[in-house]
């Protein structure tokens, strides 16, 4: 089982808000950065979000990250159809020594 | 851009051995740290192992270690992964990767490795 928990699955109606947080320690979470990737139904894992809240080159501001303590949060505001997909965050483990991914959460555009 | 293509994906036998590789391209690989990620079938994604750039640093997953080995040639942008022994749940698409978590991340499409008889 994934050392990072995340929620199955958040819904929300067209153009609005949803957040999506990432659990972990302070082994992972607490004291390295944080990523969030999304993957559309078919499709490889895409980033959207590194070192805990800088947006990569084309990813549009709607999709923001913060983290506080051993917590981490994506948002993503004007919810699009296009925005159906699984999330995941991932960060590494001190302890483990070993990359860890969360467990993934679900979006619907209802 | 940065480009990542996997291939060696295949339908192997439980017990039996497989590489997989992975062509780098669109960024100086010999400076990257690189990963290898699963995902079986409905699941989510799993960190399998990861290399540091000059090959002298190794991490694996614990359900993978001494049946995996994570390898890279720097003089041909390419990354590795030998599987051996391999069991029925080590069925997943194994994607290659550059930072896959916490970093500026890249991902390739992924190779299907099936394990069965």
């Amino acid at each position: 089982q994934s050392v990072l928990t995340q929620p199955p699955s958040v819904s929300a109606a067209p153009g609005q808000k949803v957040t999506i947080s990432c659990s972990g320690s302070s082994s992972n979470i607490e004291n390295n950065y944080v990523s969030w990737h999304q993957q559309l139904p078919g499709t490889a894992p895409k980033l959207l979000i590194y070192e805990n809240s800088k947006r990569p080159s084309g990813i549009p501001d709607r999709f923001s990250g913060s983290k506080s303590g051993t917590s981490a949060t994506l948002g993503i505001t004007g919810l699009q159809t296009g925005d159906e997909a699984d999330y995941y965050c991932g960060t590494w483990d001190n302890s483990l020594n070993t990359g860890v991914f969360g467990t993934g959460t679900k979006v619907t555009v209802l | 851009e940065v480009h990542l293509v996997e291939s060696g994906g295949d339908l192997v036998q439980p017990g039996g051995s497989l590489r997989l590789s992975c062509a780098a391209s669109g960024f100086t690989f010999s400076n990257s740290w690189m990963d290898w990620v699963r995902q079986a079938p409905g699941k989510g994604l799993e960190w399998v192992a990861n290399i540091k750039k000059d090959g002298s640093e190794k991490h694996y997953v614990d359900s993978v270690k001494g049946r995996f080995t994570i390898s890279r040639d720097n003089a041909k942008n390419s990354l590795y992964l030998q599987m051996n022994n391999l069991r029925a749940e080590d069925t997943a698409v194994y994607y290659c990767a550059k930072d896959a978590v916490g970093g500026e991340g890249y991902w390739g499409q992924g190779t299907l490795v099936t394990v069965s008889s």
